[in-house]
Parts: C-alpha cells; sequence; structure tokens
C-alpha cells in the first residue's frame, strides 16, 4: 500500500462547479500536510498548508480528519485556471507526495 | 517566486554515461532537495542537504550522488546513468526542514 493515495482522476467539471478531492495516508505519526499545485510541464507549487482545524483561502478549503487518516480540498465556483494535478503531501520526518488528482475545468 | 534556478532543463544522454544536474538558489535557504518525478508516482525524494557539505539519503537515493560545496549549489550526480533513471527531476528548497517546498523549474533527462 502507498503510503499516500489519491484518486488519479481526471475530474472533469464546468466552471462555477464545486469540486472536492481526498487524499489518504497510512501513517498515523504524519505530522503536518500541505496541498500542492501542478501545472502540466511545471513545478510543483504550494497551495496552501492543511490544519487540524481547517483553514480557508478564498475558494479553497483543506480539512484534516485524522482520525480517519486522509485530507480533503474543496475548490468552490471552479475556475478554468483551477485546471491542473492536485498533490497531497504528508509529512512524518519526511515529505511523502500523492500521485496527484487531475482536474478539467471546462466552459 | 523563488530564485530556484536547475540546469539544463533538458538532457538526452546514452546509458552508462555520466550526469551531472545543477540547482542554483537565491534564497539562502538551508535545506536543498532533489526529487525524481515519474508517471504514477508521486514525487520521490533522492538526496537532501542540511548545508554546507551536509547532505543524506532519501527514498530512492541508489545510482545517484550529490554534492553541495556552497550553499546556494546542490549537484545532484548519475555516475553511469540507466535507462530507469530517465525522468523529470526536480530541485526544491525551504527555510525548514521538510516544510513549504519551493521547487525549480526542472530538468527532464532521458538516458537512452
Amino acid at each position: 500500500r502507498k503510503e499516500v493515495e489519491q484518486d488519479p482522476g481526471p475530474f472533469n467539471v464546468p466552471e462555477g462547479a464545486t469540486v472536492a478531492f481526498n487524499c489518504t495516508y497510512s501513517n498515523s505519526a504524519s505530522q503536518s500536510f500541505f496541498w500542492y499545485r501542478q501545472d502540466c510541464r511545471k513545478e510543483p507549487k504550494l497551495l496552501m498548508s492543511v490544519y487540524s482545524s481547517g483553514n480557508e483561502d478564498g475558494r479553497f478549503t483543506a480539512q484534516l480528519n485524522r482520525a480517519s487518516q486522509y485530507i480533503s480540498l474543496l475548490i468552490r465556483d471552479s475556475k478554468l485556471s483551477d485546471s491542473a494535478t492536485y498533490l497531497c503531501v504528508v509529512n512524518n520526518n519526511d515529505m511523502r507526495f500523492g500521485a496527484g488528482t487531475r482536474l478539467t475545468v471546462k466552459p | 517566486d523563488a530564485g530556484i534556478t536547475q540546469s539544463p532543463r533538458h538532457k538526452v544522454t546514452e546509458t552508462g554515461t555520466p550526469v551531472t544536474l545543477r540547482c542554483h538558489q537565491t534564497e539562502n535557504h538551508r535545506y536543498m532537495y532533489w526529487y525524481r518525478q515519474d508517471p504514477g508516482h508521486g514525487l520521490r525524494l533522492i538526496h537532501y542537504s542540511y548545508g554546507v557539505k551536509d547532505t543524506d539519503k532519501g527514498e530512492v537515493s541508489d545510482g545517484y550522488s550529490v554534492s553541495r560545496s556552497k550553499t546556494e549549489d546542490f549537484l545532484l550526480t548519475l555516475e553511469s546513468a540507466t535507462s530507469s533513471q530517465t525522468s523529470v527531476y526536480f530541485c526544491a528548497i525551504s527555510v525548514r526542514v521538510q516544510e513549504k517546498l519551493f521547487f525549480g523549474s526542472g530538468t527532464q533527462l532521458s538516458v537512452l
């Protein structure tokens, strides 16, 4: 079993839709969590950290469920520019990346 | 954007040849990392550095070596390239260890 697992997608949604991704992790001792965004043929870029209490940044909401060992990312009012691959990252003394979930937002 | 430059951006080489990839940062961050990214896999850590001449192995270090003689430069060397090392290589930096990584633009390496 991979340490960090994501549904690869693709998720194809219309503009304005709400979409959610989950990411499960296997190590219960994991300490910190992040979502990165990666555009095609580009480097990953930090989207947001994930805090225990949940956190929001504009249209993006991240949540952590330690009991079930997953983190989630919710995107509201999807824009065309949100089309990208979203990488889940779990830190337990070293950063473990999920393989990513691909999102395509269509007009 | 963080000041991280990777060179070369693209490299095609033959099996058995040595290859060195360079990462240069202008942020004066202490921590530097080399990752590889392959389809179906998340980024996997090859080697990392805590400072000048202070490096350690990551998850997939076999076949790779690194050196850091200056804060700003972190070199990744494939002593004898193999086809399994065909990949996209990313350098990253961070202020604190394993926290909030900033990535370079990547190097596409093809070993034929």
